[in-house]
């Protein structure tokens, strides 16, 4: 597809559950972002690949949250026995090279945890 | 602490008329400077941005002013046309080249037609 693809684009999980959120990036880009909007908040900084670096991590608000990315493509974000204050909405965003290149953004995935 | 702050959560503005959309920062490392723009259920989008070494820059309806001493900058966007409403974000960056953006909270602007 032309632009950063997410799914699923809501996730309703029980408390204590794992959730896998995955996100594909424009085609040829090496930047990608997940970000994370609760409600009444800004954008979340969770955690940043570039490339074959290794990841910006420092945005994982606890060791629950991890985040992969697979043969510099596809990336999962993986939150473990999830929470009530996990739900927000995750956004995925890739840049072509980096920061100082726009970020594009998906349409992100709604998580409510019950 | 909110590095990228937007104090006014909303702002209501006639078609028409100018819209100015505040934004404050901290960090005096931050150089770089975007707006993004969110309709509900989508992503957000860039609009424009700005670097430290200027202090305007202009896209059509949309200009963004910077002002470093009193680590301020403002979007105008005139006029104001109701498909302008949505929520706007402020966004910096500091000086390392592979540096995250910071958000601020949002701004939800309402053009009344």
């Amino acid at each position: 597809g032309a632009g950063v693809s997410q799914s699923p684009s809501n996730k309703v999980t029980e408390k204590g559950k794992d959730v896998e959120l995955r996100c594909d990036p424009i085609s040829g880009h090496t930047a990608l972002y997940w970000y994370r909007q609760s409600l009444g908040q800004g954008l979340e900084f969770l955690i940043y690949f570039q490339g074959n670096s290794a990841p910006d991590k420092s945005g994982l608000p606890s060791d629950r949250f991890s985040a992969e990315r697979t043969g510099g493509s596809v990336s999962t974000l993986t939150i473990q026995r999830t929470q009530q204050e996990d739900s927000a909405v995750y956004l995925c965003a890739s840049s072509l090279s980096g920061v100082r290149e726009k970020l594009f953004f998906g349409s992100g995935t709604q998580l409510s945890v019950l | 602490d909110q590095q990228v702050k937007q104090n006014s959560p909303s702002l209501s503005v006639q078609e028409g008329r100018i819209s100015i959309l505040n934004c404050d920062y901290t960090n005096s490392m931050f150089d770089y400077f975007l707006w993004y723009k969110k309709y509900p259920a989508e992503g957000p989008t860039f609009l424009i941005s700005i670097s430290s070494i200027k202090d305007k820059n202009e896209d059509g309806r949309f200009t963004v002013f910077l002002n470093k001493s009193a680590k301020h900058l403002s979007l105008h966007i005139v006029p104001s046309q109701p498909g302008d409403s949505a929520v706007y974000f402020c966004a910096a960056s500091d000086t390392g080249a592979n540096s995250k953006l910071t958000f601020g909270k949002g701004i939800t602007l309402s053009v009344r037609p």
